[in-house]
């Protein structure tokens, strides 16, 4: 298996744009999480999900960000309208019976 | 609610020296840990987890940590550092069997000095 796939792994924009980032979780894994990483706030759970439903959703900071699983095999992160305040490295992880798989992250730069 | 703290953002060793990464957490009921690793552009990969069997759990790399309750801390250890282990380490907790949330440290940078 090629792992938890996310794509791109970076993206500029402009503030006020609006921005989608994917994620491909392994294969047969049940759980998917989206993360944040900064400097200043470390990592984050935005949200995750349990067989394509969101079961979580507090770590979410605001309606400018939203998650969706339209199936087992794809996830999206989408900001909408992006902010400066918003550059991060966006984690996607998938889970199976154990452990949590990461992938290589987003690096997101609104400028 | 479930927290972790990790003393030191960066720490500095010689290689061949003992790495000594501190972990101490917070938790209403019985933790499970975790210690993950964060090398340069990278994402995080397990290190090892505590799941309330063993208290002393060995990982990939030759890291190891034990768990101490009565310390509520679950450092983690190498005898010897290699040149290979410069990167960020996290330490993270959950309270739920599931380890559906994740509650990560604000992480450790080691350095590793020839």
């Amino acid at each position: 298996d090629a792992g938890v796939i996310q794509s791109p792994r970076h993206e500029v924009t402009e503030m006020g744009q609006e921005v989608t980032l994917r994620c491909k979780p392994i294969s047969g894994h049940d759980y998917l999480f989206w993360y944040r990483q900064t400097m200043m706030r470390g990592l984050e759970l935005l949200i995750y999900f349990n067989n394509n439903v969101p079961i979580d959703d507090s770590g979410m900071p605001e309606d400018r960000f939203s998650a969706k699983m339209p199936n087992a095999s794809f996830s999206t992160l989408k900001i909408q309208p992006s902010e400066p305040r918003d550059s991060a490295v966006y984690f996607c992880a998938s889970r199976g019976f154990t452990e949590a798989f990461f992938g290589q992250g987003t690096r997101l730069t609104v400028v | 609610a479930q927290s972790v703290t990790q003393l030191g953002s960066h720490v500095s060793v010689s290689e061949g020296a003992l790495v000594l990464l501190r972990c101490n957490y917070s938790s209403s009921v019985p933790p499970y840990l975790f210690w993950y690793v964060q090398y340069p552009n990278q994402g995080l990969q397990l290190l090892l987890k505590y799941t309330s069997a063993a208290t002393l759990v060995k990982g990939i790399n030759g890291f190891e940590a034990e768990f101490k309750k009565s310390e509520t801390s679950f450092h983690l250890t190498k005898p010897s550092a290699h040149m290979s282990d410069a990167a960020e380490y996290f330490c993270a907790v959950s309270e739920d069997t599931g380890f559906q949330k994740l509650v990560f440290g604000t992480g450790t940078r080691l350095l590793v000095s020839p």
